[in-house]
């Protein structure tokens, strides 16, 4: 997913807040996804945002959106280790809707 | 559980060899999709299928090729293997053509000798 980037780690710890950041590239994107992949299982959709939002609140997980300069995050809230897990920014790529994933960031949570 | 199955789970085999993977996609969905997890190239799309029709391509190589049947499973044929294959191979699948949210299976871990 070159189209997507995101960085590859973030440590965090127990009870603090983490923010994942993700630029992309297709400013047609109409929606943009956050995927969670957790040890040994496929990627879940965890949360998404359309493109004339700016900001989505899910109870812990909050998604900013700054179109202008194409960049989202995702933020846990009060995380836990049970959100240890590689987290994947996504994009429908051009008209097909398919999504081009960024190559994840393994969030690693200590106590 | 996504509702995805993919077999099998591993597979190690010999370059130069052939391998099918398999999945069935949740009830109901009629896109699968493949997808291609490695360390140096990330989650990479490998191709689309809708109601037995290929429906898009991304990176797949000509050595690759897949089909989905009547019954709505899907197979991934990989040949002439090279070590460089050795990856995570996720089917997902989706109600129709324009993706939405997507239902991963667990994936099927070819390696490559």
């Amino acid at each position: 997913g070159e189209d997507v980037e995101q960085s590859l780690f973030l440590s965090v710890r127990e009870g603090d807040s983490s923010v994942i950041n993700c630029t992309y590239t297709d400013s047609s994107s109409t929606y943009l996804y956050w995927y969670k992949q957790e040890p040994g299982a496929g990627l879940q959709l965890l949360t998404y945002i359309f493109s004339n939002m700016d900001m989505k609140q899910d109870q812990r997980l909050t998604v900013l959106l700054n179109k202008k300069d194409k960049h989202l995050s995702l933020r846990i809230a009060d995380t836990q280790t049970g959100d240890s897990a590689i987290y994947f920014c996504a994009e429908p790529s051009g008209g097909s809707y398919i999504p081009t994933f960024g190559r994840g960031t393994s969030l690693i949570v200590h106590p | 559980d996504s509702g995805v199955t993919q077999t099998p789970k591993h597979l190690i085999t010999a370059t130069g060899q052939r391998v099918t993977l398999r999945c069935s996609p949740r009830s109901g969905d009629l896109s699968v999709y493949w997808y291609q997890q490695s360390l140096d190239q990330g989650l990479q799309f490998l191709i689309q299928y809708y109601n037995g029709e290929e429906r898009a391509k991304g990176n797949i190589l000509e050595r690759f090729s897949a089909q989905q049947f009547p019954d709505l499973h899907s197979e991934l044929n990989l040949s002439s293997l090279e070590l460089g294959d050795s990856a995570l191979y996720f089917c997902a699948s989706s109600a129709g053509t324009s993706a939405g949210e997507l239902f991963f299976g667990e994936g099927s871990r070819l390696t490559v000798l």
